[in-house]
This record gives structure tokens, C-alpha cells and sequence, in this order.
């Protein structure tokens, strides 16, 4: 039972380039989200789904695209990479809300 | 609005002291869930416990108990004998069952480091 993986787990962009994080739950988990984790800040929301086909933005969406076409696959798409989005990012996937979330093991991503 | 407020940003402790890790939230939601995840030096966010608005009674696990008290929105955290493998940074976490407007998903508080020395 993998839980959730995510993948790469460490990655270096460009300014400018555009790039894809995957993020795959086997749990048929139904809520799936997308955090990032910078120094002194904790963990914030970038975007969350409730099921297949319906996404949402949370506390800090911009410069990042989501879809959800299955009920195990998340990815989250850099549009076109800022130093600012250098983070550590974590997809989580819940049965239901209120539940406790299993987390990925995170990817570092580096824009330079 | 929800908030999640961990005074404590670094914390150090010599092992075998036992040490508390406080965390305060805010909600106008009567029905919430509130979390503790632990991050090890390796990175990966490790679940420690959940608990509902509804029950108020302190959870014991080996040598983690926590302490919920709705009258002071705290939800503490003490490691009793702290171990070197006790080094981490500890996060507390809300999530409203209602309210909230991102369906629940968790609100973060920044963290609180912990280093227990041998």
C-alpha cells in the first residue's frame, strides 16, 4: 500500500520554465490537496479537490494550476516558474473532511 | 476567521525532561477536528493525533499525552522522558467541519522545533 506519492522528489528550474508535479494516492481517498512549506511560515494551501472533475483555490493559488480527471491522480502545474515558488511542496490526500490527512514525502523544488 | 498560533518557535531540552508544545487556535465553527503532525529531519509529516470539538478528554500514548481545553481554544502537546528521536518540528493544525470556505482542509500553524539534546 503505497499511500501518496509524489514525484520528483527534488527538482532545479529555470525562471520562466513550466513544469509539472505528480502527486498519486492508491487509498481511493476523495479530498486531495496541495501545500507548500517555506521557513517560519508552516504549511499553507495552494489548492484542494473534493472529487474527480472539482477543484478549488486555497490561501496562495497564484503562478499554479491544478486538475483532478481521476480520483488518484493530483498534479499540480508551475506555469512558468518564479524564484519565489522555490518551496517545499507536500500533496495530502483524506477520505472525508475532518479526517486526517497522509501526506506525500514532498518534493523540494529550486527556481533559479 | 480560523487561526492556528504555536508560541513556541524553538524549543531545547536535554533528554529524559519532559516538554510541552502549546498550541492555540481560533474558529467560530462548533464542530472542528484538530491535529498534531510531527516532521522529522527527514521531512516526511508523520500524524500523531486527531481530535473532535466534542471530545475534551486528554489522549495518553506512550509518552505523548495531549491536553485539549475548548475554555482556552488549547489543544498541548507533552512529550514526558523526551528521546534524541523526539527531535523534530511539531505542527498543530485546525480544520472546521462547516465553516471555513476551503472545505475543511487544514489550517497550519508555523511549527514549533524541537531539540532534545543527549
Amino acid at each position: 500500500n503505497a499511500g501518496v506519492t509524489q514525484t520528483p522528489k527534488f527538482q532545479v528550474l529555470k525562471t520562466g520554465q513550466s513544469m509539472t508535479l505528480q502527486c498519486a494516492q492508491d487509498m481511493n481517498h476523495e479530498y486531495m490537496s496541495w501545500y507548500r512549506q517555506d521557513p517560519g511560515m508552516g504549511l499553507r494551501l495552494i489548492h484542494y479537490s473534493v472529487g474527480a472533475g472539482i477543484t478549488d483555490q486555497g490561501e496562495v493559488p497564484n503562478g499554479y494550476n491544478v486538475s483532478r480527471s481521476t480520483t488518484e491522480d493530483f498534479p499540480l502545474r508551475l506555469l512558468s516558474a518564479a524564484p519565489s515558488q522555490t518551496s517545499v511542496y507536500f500533496c495530502a490526500s483524506r477520505r472525508s473532511r475532518g479526517g486526517a490527512y497522509t501526506f506525500g514525502s514532498g518534493t523540494r523544488l529550486t527556481v533559479v | 476567521a480560523q487561526k492556528v498560533t504555536q508560541a513556541q518557535t524553538e524549543i531545547s531540552v536535554v533528554e529524559k525532561e519532559d516538554v510541552t508544545l502549546d498550541c492555540v487556535y481560533e474558529t467560530r465553527d462548533t464542530t472542528y477536528y484538530l491535529f498534531w503532525y510531527k516532521q522529522p529531519p527527514s521531512g516526511e509529516l508523520v500524524f500523531l493525533i486527531r481530535r473532535n470539538s466534542f471530545d475534551e478528554q486528554n489522549e495518553i500514548s506512550g509518552r505523548y499525552s495531549w491536553n485539549f481545553q475548548k475554555s482556552t481554544s488549547s489543544f498541548n502537546f507533552t512529550i514526558t522522558a523526551s528521546q534524541v528521536v523526539d527531535s523534530a518540528v511539531y505542527f498543530c493544525a485546525l480544520s472546521e467541519a462547516v465553516g471555513g470556505g476551503s472545505q475543511g482542509n487544514l489550517i497550519f500553524g508555523k511549527g514549533t522545533k524541537l531539540s532534545v539534546k543527549p
